[in-house]
């Protein structure tokens, strides 16, 4: 499986400001997402990262609030927005080849707005 | 849309001992495949084992394995041999076999914390 680094591993935001939570890759990947688990909750995909397109964001999201860039192969960034206390979670990006169908996931960037 | 649930909150095994978790998912697709992920106190998200609904025999990585029952939507994890290293959330997972778009979305469940106890 493929080695996945996110940064930062933690943060701690004021409201209404942005952050920019990076995702690399050891080796070229089909597929990025982006998720985020809210405390005590189950993970809830965000979007997907598509390599020289825009991303697919899910029911829910929209591209205001989460722009994510996918630039290459090998890395995606996600940008939360605008931040309120309802923004702070764990956001996870994952990776899948394709014929693989298997996501292997990141350490996660654990996000507190104040 | 696919759900997948698990119905134990919580739950506690002895050191060396076997437990079993729980899931049920629902979904109208013949061909799909399921997860099981550990999320251990770091926040990782770890890959314990995969299962192809096209394929009869059951998943086994070492002293986990599982019991698919295709008919009956069940897809349950047992760990044996548990040991205090296996203290963890554990995440069933879902995810429709068809490429592009939200097609490779993982569906979660809830979760179940798992406990070992000396």
């Amino acid at each position: 499986s493929a080695v996945i680094s996110q940064k930062p591993s933690r943060d701690i935001c004021q409201r209404g400001t942005s952050l920019t939570i990076q995702c690399q890759v050891d080796s070229q990947v089909t597929m990025m997402f982006w998720y985020r688990q809210q405390p005590g909750q189950s993970l809830t995909l965000i979007a997907t990262a598509n390599q020289g397109s825009e991303a697919t964001y899910e029911s829910g999201f929209v591209i205001d609030k989460f722009p994510i860039s996918r630039p290459n192969l090998t890395f995606s960034t996600l940008t939360v927005s605008n931040m309120s206390p309802e923004d702070s979670s764990i956001y996870l990006c994952s990776v899948e080849t394709v014929y693989m169908e298997t996501q292997y996931f990141g350490p996660g960037t654990r996000l507190l707005v104040l | 849309a696919q759900t997948v649930t698990q119905s134990q909150p919580e739950m506690s095994v002895q050191e060396a001992e076997t437990v079993t978790l729980s899931c049920t998912y629902d979904t109208s697709e013949s061909d799909y495949y399921l997860f099981w992920y550990k999320q251990p106190p770091s926040r990782q998200m770890i890959l314990v084992i995969r299962q192809e609904a096209y394929k009869q025999q059951n998943a086994t990585e070492n002293r986990f394995s599982v019991n698919f029952q295709k008919a009956a939507k069940s897809f349950s994890l047992k760990i044996s041999d548990s040991q205090l290293g296996d203290a963890a959330m554990y995440f069933c997972a879902y995810r429709s076999p068809v490429s592009g778009g939200s097609n490779y979305k993982l569906t979660f469940g809830k979760g179940t914390l798992l406990t070992v106890n000396p």
